[in-house]
């Protein structure tokens, strides 16, 4: 495997449900990103990862917990989710932080919140 | 206060004509931009970037224009293939991380 997997690709999940979603990059890097794309709006940066210590939260709500156990693998944790959160939830890499700000993404994960 | 901003939703051109997408930012601390496509069911792919020190940085059929007066950048596409049908994303950032700013995506429909 190269590049950038996500899992899964699609998810429904009714409000009170718990799901996870999972990324994992084979590049060697050592920063890793979720972002949220909805319809019509700008890709929002939710999480930063540098050396598996988070290091930006853009103020998502708690209903969305990363989880960052290597610099390979990154997890978003959802639970009691709102319709509102229904996205396409992107994982990205890079070689760092500082780097010249090429993200490497996932294909995403489709979410459904019932 | 959206930075990064894509003006249009949507862009169809005919094949083998040029696709000009525009983009324009607020942010005056922004020195790297990026462009990005993304296919359906894709994740974004980088495409092309341009440092704040250049104007125009090309790459085969894509070029990018970079008017900092004006704060506004352009992704020229010549010729323009069927292929190239997808969603371009303007980006930007600030400082020497990877924090992008993404701007709302413009929809390049390639008619053959």
């Amino acid at each position: 495997e190269t590049g950038v997997t996500q899992t899964p690709r699609h998810l429904v999940m009714g409000m009170t449900n718990k799901k996870s979603l999972k990324c994992e990059q084979h590049l060697g890097h050592n920063a890793m990103y979720w972002y949220k794309q909805s319809a019509k709006k700008p890709l929002e940066l939710m999480f930063v990862y540098n050396f598996k210590e988070q290091t930006e939260n853009n103020s998502v709500p708690s209903r969305f917990s990363p989880e960052c156990p290597n610099s390979s693998h990154l997890f978003l944790h959802l639970h009691t989710l709102q319709p509102e959160d229904s996205a396409l939830y992107l994982c990205a890499s890079s070689q760092d932080e500082t780097g010249t700000g090429e993200l490497f993404f996932g294909e995403g994960s489709r979410l459904t919140v019932l | 206060d959206q930075q990064v901003k894509q003006n249009s939703p949507s862009l169809s051109v005919q094949e083998g004509r040029i696709s000009i997408l525009n983009c324009d930012y607020t942010n005056s601390m922004f020195d790297y931009f990026l462009w990005y496509k993304k296919y359906p069911a894709e994740g974004p792919t980088f495409l092309i970037s341009i440092s704040s020190i250049k104007d125009k940085n090309e790459d085969g059929r894509f070029t990018v224009f970079l008017n900092k007066s004006a704060k506004h950048l352009s992704l020229h596409i010549v010729p323009s293939q069927p292929g190239d049908s997808a969603v371009y994303f303007c980006a930007a950032d600030g400082t020497s991380g990877s924090r992008l700013t993404f701007g709302e995506g413009t929809q390049l429909t390639v008619n053959p």
